[in-house]
């Protein structure tokens, strides 16, 4: 069974940093594609980030970028996002999702983790 | 970045009833929209992918269809699970976005 547990979230101040994890299982990890999508209280989706299979291909998206830095150890079946400098606005769900294919280009996703909540507040 | 507007914001209907919920988007594109629903307190789940193609597991009373800028999804017959959120999201273009959500509630 394909399954995908997020972990890392808690009580951020804001300007700190927080690293999220998700570990998979059940498919061959490093043969998808994988994302960050998160969802403020009560809000809708928001998509973060993705990640190639390989690595070498990343997506932000502005409110992010160059603050949050995705990655993956496909040795370990795990995707992390690193984020720093953290706002009250990034106080959401985290979930991460895992696409159909290699690269996340052109793919939906397909599979969803079941989240994990970060609250930034001073 | 595309825009996507989903309406309506909530729709009250009663178990049987056939329901259509409408995604537009803010450019063109061809078919590489998604349908998710949620259900309170859970992550979303793909319900179709290519606008139309419905993933595994997916009932038959789900069906989507589309392309350009208008779409559509449409349960044939409303199940009581089937009272949730329905997200629509694109992947055609960086970035990815979402529609607000459409709530599905019991009338």
């Amino acid at each position: 069974e394909v399954q995908l547990v997020e972990s890392g979230g808690g009580l951020v101040r804001p300007g700190e940093s927080r690293r999220l994890s998700c570990a998979a299982s059940g498919f061959t990890f490093s043969s998808f594609a994988m994302s960050w999508v998160r969802q403020a209280p009560g809000k809708g989706l928001e998509w973060v980030s993705s990640i190639s299979g390989g690595g070498r291909a990343t997506y932000f998206a502005d409110s992010v970028r160059g603050r949050f830095t995705i990655s993956r150890d496909n040795s370990k079946s795990t995707l992390y996002l690193q984020m720093d400098t953290v706002r009250v606005e990034d106080t959401a769900i985290y979930y991460c999702a895992k696409a159909p294919g290699e690269w996340p280009s052109y793919y939906y996703m397909d599979v969803w983790g079941t989240g994990t909540t970060v609250t930034v507040s001073s | 970045e595309i825009v996507m507007t989903q309406s309506p914001a909530t729709l009250s209907v009663s178990p049987g009833e056939r329901v259509t919920l409408s995604c537009r988007a803010s450019h063109t594109f061809s078919s590489n929209l998604a349908w998710y629903q949620q259900r309170p307190g859970q992550p979303p789940r793909l319900l179709i992918y290519g606008a139309s193609t419905r993933a595994t597991g997916v009932p038959a009373r789900f069906s989507g269809s589309g392309s350009g800028t208008e779409f559509t999804l449409t349960i044939s017959s409303l199940q009581s699970e089937d009272f949730a959120v329905y997200h629509c999201q694109q992947y055609n273009n960086w970035p990815w976005t979402f529609g607000q959500g459409t709530k599905v509630e019991i009338k």
